[in-house]
């Protein structure tokens, strides 16, 4: 069945420092991709997405890749601030009406 | 306008009680989904509903787990008898009609359910 692998946690990293989160997928076909975001005290929310391959999401300085050769999707950020400190979710959506298929989530913490 | 909203936000029972989480969707969205997010773990999907089409049940656990939706609007979901392992996090979303892979989803606070 379709399953995606996310980097493990938590990752804390100093204001202004480059992110990378791994994120890769298995999937019998050409799903949709997706970034989803959990700040404290929110709901998820979506960060970015990507339909087809090669197509770049991005938002709030986030981009991602959806990268057919690797079955990946990191994401990055080139540099973060405190305000990112979240819990991040890859996800896949590949049937005709969304049912979604998420990582494991990665929490990250940034300091001043 | 109004986001997805979810109740109680916290819920403590006994094992082998029955509860009922509740879930308001976004006004016009006629799609609906749970996902449950146990400890450490990824969100799991449930259940969904588009308009007035037979749910996909495909993600229930077992079948102490039942869930509804009156037309668009409102869905309950219901765990009866519960065990210990149900505690966990119980997310409903919305989109605007479930017809595509790409449609973004928008989620509630969840409910966080405890069972001792």
């Amino acid at each position: 069945g379709d399953s995606v692998t996310q980097m493990e946690g938590p990752v804390t990293l100093s204001e202004e420092a480059f992110l990378t989160i791994n994120c890769t997928y298995t999937a019998t076909g050409y799903p949709s991709l997706f970034w989803y975001v959990q700040y404290p005290g929110e709901g998820l929310q979506l960060l970015l997405k990507a339909t087809k391959a090669d197509d770049k999401g991005s938002n709030k300085g986030f981009e991602a890749t959806y990268r057919k050769e690797t079955t990946s999707f990191h994401l990055e950020k080139g540099s973060v601030q405190v305000s990112d400190s979240a819990v991040y979710f890859c996800a896949l959506s590949y049937t005709s009406y969304g049912k979604l298929t998420f990582g494991q989530g990665t929490i990250l913490t940034v300091h001043p | 306008g109004a986001g997805v909203s979810q109740s109680p936000s916290n819920k403590v029972t006994e094992k082998g009680k029955d509860v009922e989480l509740r879930c308001d969707p976004i006004s016009g969205h006629t799609a609906l989904y749970w996902y449950r997010q146990r400890l450490g773990q990824g969100l799991e999907f449930l259940i969904y509903f588009q308009g007035n089409s037979a749910p996909d049940k495909s993600g229930l656990p077992s079948d102490r787990f039942s869930a509804e939706r009156t037309g668009e609007s409102v869905s309950t979901l219901t765990i009866q008898r519960t065990q210990q392992e149900d505690s966990a996090v119980y997310l409903c979303a919305s989109s605007l009609d479930g017809g595509g892979s790409e449609e973004t989803q928008y989620f509630g606070p969840g409910t966080r359910l405890l069972v001792l």
